[in-house]
Parts: structure tokens; sequence; C-alpha cells
């Protein structure tokens, strides 16, 4: 059974700071994976997709990448801000035929960046 | 805005009684889903409609039901609310099968049974 963690569950950093979340999977044949922004009382935004075959995506300030062999994936934030402050989760698509029913949510990190 | 719009916002029941809860996508998508999120347990698959006229249960379907009522809508029902379904409640869709392409998100409904 695929685990999904994420830790620290909360981070706090001052404006400006880059930072990195981690992603840590326990089955590595999965088909993506994926970040999501969650913003208090919304639903979830995705950030970033990275195939399995891909090592890394970028958007913006954004950066993911993919190690499958260690099962873990990180996302970097350049020059945070204030505006980044929200619950970031990874989720991990399996290699399986269809797969989407058993797509795993890691719990999330909470950013907090402090002005 | 195109989207996954989910109603309502916010509900809550008393144990026992019955609600049904909306969800509406614009963007032609085949498949849907309905989760639900819980402190520190992520978010977890309740049903799944892979294309329309199918259903298909998740990982914790039991106390709700669902209809896909054609290609935009797919509703999820509590016949007898109970406390342990106090929770918040999203609805997603993508494109096809899967989440080869990634998931959109409603905003959610979140749920209280008292």
């Amino acid at each position: 059974k695929q685990e999904v963690t994420q830790i620290p569950a909360a981070l706090s950093v001052p404006e400006g700071e880059n930072l990195v979340l981690n992603c840590s999977f326990t089955d590595s044949a999965i088909y993506n994976l994926q970040w999501f922004r969650q913003d208090p009382g919304k639903g979830l935004t995705s950030l970033l997709l990275i195939q399995s075959s891909q090592r890394e995506q970028t958007s913006g300030r954004l950066n993911a990448s993919l190690d499958k062999s260690s099962g873990r994936s990180t996302l970097y934030i350049a020059a945070s801000q204030p505006g980044d402050s929200a619950t970031y989760l990874c989720a991990v698509s399996p290699m399986n035929s269809g797969g989407y029913q058993k797509v795993t949510f890691g719990t999330g990190t909470k950013l907090q960046v402090i002005p | 805005n195109a989207g996954v719009t989910q109603t309502p916002k916010f509900q809550v029941l008393k144990t026992g009684q019955s609600m049904t809860l909306q969800c509406a996508q614009d963007m032609n998508h085949n498949s849907m889903y309905w989760y639900r999120q819980d402190p520190g347990m992520g978010l977890r698959l309740i049903y799944y409609s892979a294309s329309e006229g199918t259903t298909d249960k998740g990982e914790v379907p039991n106390g709700y039901n669902v209809s896909r009522l054609n290609k935009r809508e797919f509703s999820l029902r509590l016949e007898s609310a109970a406390p342990s379904q106090t929770s918040v409640y999203f609805c997603a869709s993508t494109v096809g099968r899967g989440a080869r392409e990634g998931y959109t998100f409603g905003s959610g409904t979140r749920l209280t049974v008292v």
C-alpha cells in the first residue's frame, strides 16, 4: 500500500527566503506526482505535475523535482512571499492500469511566510 | 469561471438526517470524484465516476451513495448522517481516466453532523 508522507507538518519562514518542501512515498512504481496548494477554506489548486519519466518541472518561482528511486519529491519555492502562505500537498498516482482510484495524497505542509 | 462548482458550501445536519451534495463541472471532463478531507488523514476517495453512466467505490464508500446524473454532474448522498461523517467534502474532475492530466477541485462543502 502506497504511503505518502510530508514532513514537516508546518513551516514558518521570513519573507524572501528560499525554501524546500518534502514529499516521500513508499512505492516507486508511480505514474506521476502532483503538487497542490490549498488556501484556508478553499479547494486544492494544482501547481505542478511531474510524470514518472521526468526529473523536474518548473512554473515561475516554483520548481518540483522527482527522484523515484529514493521515493522523494521536493517543491522548491524561490524568494517566498506572504501570498505563498498556504498548505501544500503532494499526490501520487500509481503505475497500474487506470489507477486513479488509488491516488494517494499526503497530509500536507502548512507554510507561513512572515512579512 | 470554468471549473468545478459545489453546493452547498456549509451544512449542519442532525444525526439521521439525509442530504445530497451537488457537484457540476463545465470543462467537459469525463471522470469525476468525491473525496473527504479530515485532519491528519489526508484526502480519501469516497466514490468516483470514470465516465457518464458508471460509478465505483473508492476507499471509504460506506454510508454514501452517488449519482452521475450526466457528464457535468456528480452528486453525493448521505442517507442517514452520522457524526463520523463530519468532514470537508471535495468534488474533483479529470479529463480522462485517472489523474494523467491532473485534477481540478471544487472549493468544498463543510459538513457538520451533530
